[in-house]
C-alpha cells in the first residue's frame, strides 16, 4: 500500500505553546488529506479535510483558529495546534486520499501530543 | 440508526479458525467500502477495499459486499495471534461524494486465542 509519514511521532509541550505536525504522502500525490484525533479507547474523530491550495473544511465543533491546517503541496499537509492546553493532549493522525476510485485512504503513523 | 454499524465484540476465535467480521451501512447509494485494522496505540492500516458486489480475496483476507442488503463483511482465514486487533469498517457515503471522506463504524475487537 501507499506510504504516509508523520512528524514528529510524539511531542511534549508546555501549556500555551504551539505545536506543528507534518503529514507527507511519500509515494503518491494527495489533493485531499484528512486530520483525525483519537482519545484512548475511543473512535477516530475527524477534525478537518485539507485540500491542496484551498482552505481546510472543519468538522462541527472543531475550532479552526486553534487547529490551523495548511496543505501547501500535493504531498504535504500540516496541523498546528495553537496555544495548546492539557485537554488537547491526544493522538493525532493524518490520512491521505488517493485521487481515483475507490479513493483509498492511507493513514500516517500518528503523533502523540502531551501538553503539560 | 447509526450510519455504519459493527458488533463491538470482543470476538474471540481460536488460532487457525476463520474469523468473520460484519458491517452494515445505512445508505444504499454508497459506492466504496474499506476494512482497516488498528492495533492498540497505533494508527489504522488499510487491509481491503471493495466496491463491486461479491467477494474480493487478498491472501488470508476476503471481503464480501452485498449492496442490496447493505452489508459488507471481512473473513480472515487461518487466524493468527497477530490478527488480534480492532477492525474498522469504513464507507464513503453519497453525501460525501466530492471529498470522499470516510464514515467509520465503531470497530470490532478481535482476539485470536492460541
Amino acid at each position: 500500500g501507499a506510504v504516509v509519514s508523520q512528524h514528529p511521532s510524539w511531542v511534549i509541550c508546555k501549556s500555551g505553546t504551539s505545536v506543528k505536525i507534518e503529514c507527507r504522502s511519500l509515494d503518491f500525490q494527495a489533493t485531499t488529506m484528512f486530520w483525525y484525533r483519537q482519545f484512548p479507547k475511543q473512535s477516530l474523530m475527524l477534525m478537518a479535510t485539507s485540500n491542496e491550495g484551498s482552505k481546510a473544511t472543519y468538522e462541527q465543533g472543531v475550532e479552526k483558529d486553534k487547529f490551523l491546517i495548511n496543505h501547501a503541496s500535493l504531498t504535504l499537509s500540516t496541523l498546528t495546534v495553537t496555544s495548546a492546553h492539557p485537554e488537547d493532549s491526544s493522538f493525532y493522525i493524518c490520512s491521505a486520499r488517493m485521487t481515483s476510485p475507490p479513493y483509498e485512504q492511507y493513514f500516517g503513523p500518528g503523533t502523540r501530543l502531551t501538553v503539560t | 440508526q447509526k450510519e455504519v454499524e459493527q458488533n463491538s465484540g470482543p470476538l474471540s476465535v481460536p488460532e487457525g479458525a476463520i474469523a468473520s467480521l460484519n458491517c452494515t451501512y445505512s445508505d444504499r447509494g454508497s459506492q466504496s467500502f474499506f476494512w482497516y485494522r488498528q492495533y492498540s496505540g497505533k494508527s489504522p492500516e488499510l487491509i481491503m477495499s471493495i466496491y463491486s458486489n461479491g467477494d474480493k480475496e487478498d491472501g488470508r483476507f476476503t471481503a464480501q459486499l452485498n449492496k442490496a442488503s447493505q452489508y459488507v463483511s471481512l473473513l480472515i482465514r487461518d487466524s493468527q495471534p497477530s490478527d488480534s486487533a480492532t477492525y474498522l469498517c469504513a464507507v464513503i457515503f453519497p453525501h460525501n461524494f466530492g471529498n470522499e471522506k470516510l464514515t467509520f463504524g465503531t470497530g470490532t475487537r478481535l482476539t485470536i486465542i492460541p
